[in-house]
């Protein structure tokens, strides 16, 4: 089945710099990848997502870029805030053959020092 | 709109002991997932639903029981609950179209002592 990899686990930048959030898969038919943002004691949102026919997706401080040939794609966050301090996931699907199953990475702690 | 609501949000369990945990949601979706949550190890599949009265297997399964009844409700079953088992799980609901997000509840903190 599907393996996804994240890195890295914890990540502190200040606030004002760029975090970059780095995931691998294994399974070359997986065609849609959703980053989701997990705050304290609450359950993952969804921030941004990417499918397969697209390189990168923007929005406003928010991009992620897609590799399908070396099969990674990365979170990009500039202008941090603390706000954005939370655990971060990104994870892999097959649309259109799994009923929607995501395999997730193991999550970035991402934490933004004022 | 609630959402995704998960009831209840903490238990504490003995070893042995038996519980039900209830997702419910109001957004129509047709399908349903239970994940559970653990330090380093991300979110891991449970069960799944693709729609009332169906039900299947995801990564995990083992120790664990579910039931789609109503289209809005899928309870996830620990018959004999033992300390692994100790984990904060989440469900997650969808529609069934393409490229759609999946909506998580808050989840229910369950301890097995």
């Amino acid at each position: 089945g599907e393996n996804v990899e994240q890195h890295p686990s914890t990540l502190s930048v200040q606030e004002g710099d760029s975090a970059v959030i780095k995931c691998t898969y294994s399974d070359s038919a997986s065609n849609y990848f959703p980053w989701y943002k997990q705050e304290l004691g609450k359950g993952p949102q969804l921030i941004i997502d990417i499918r397969s026919n697209v390189g990168e997706k923007k929005d406003q401080r928010i991009a992620v870029t897609l590799n399908k040939t070396a099969k990674h794609f990365s979170l990009h966050i500039t202008e941090t805030q603390p706000e954005d301090s939370a655990v971060y996931f990104c994870a892999a699907s097959m649309e259109g053959t799994s009923y929607g199953k995501l395999t997730f990475g193991q999550g970035t702690i991402l934490t933004v020092h004022p | 709109n609630a959402g995704v609501t998960q009831t209840p949000k903490f238990r504490v369990l003995k070893t042995g002991q038996s519980m039900t945990l209830l997702c419910a949601q109001d957004m129509n979706h047709e399908y349903m997932y239970w994940y559970r949550q653990d330090p380093g190890m991300g979110l891991r599949l449970i069960h799944y639903s693709v729609g009332e009265g169906t039900t299947a297997k995801g990564e995990v399964p083992d120790g664990y029981n579910v039931s789609r009844l109503k289209k809005q409700n899928f309870l996830l079953g620990l018959e004999s609950a033992a300390p692994s088992q100790t984990s904060v799980y989440f469900c997650a609901s969808r529609r069934n179209r393409e490229n759609q997000p999946q909506h998580f509840g808050d989840g229910t903190r369950l301890s097995i002592l």
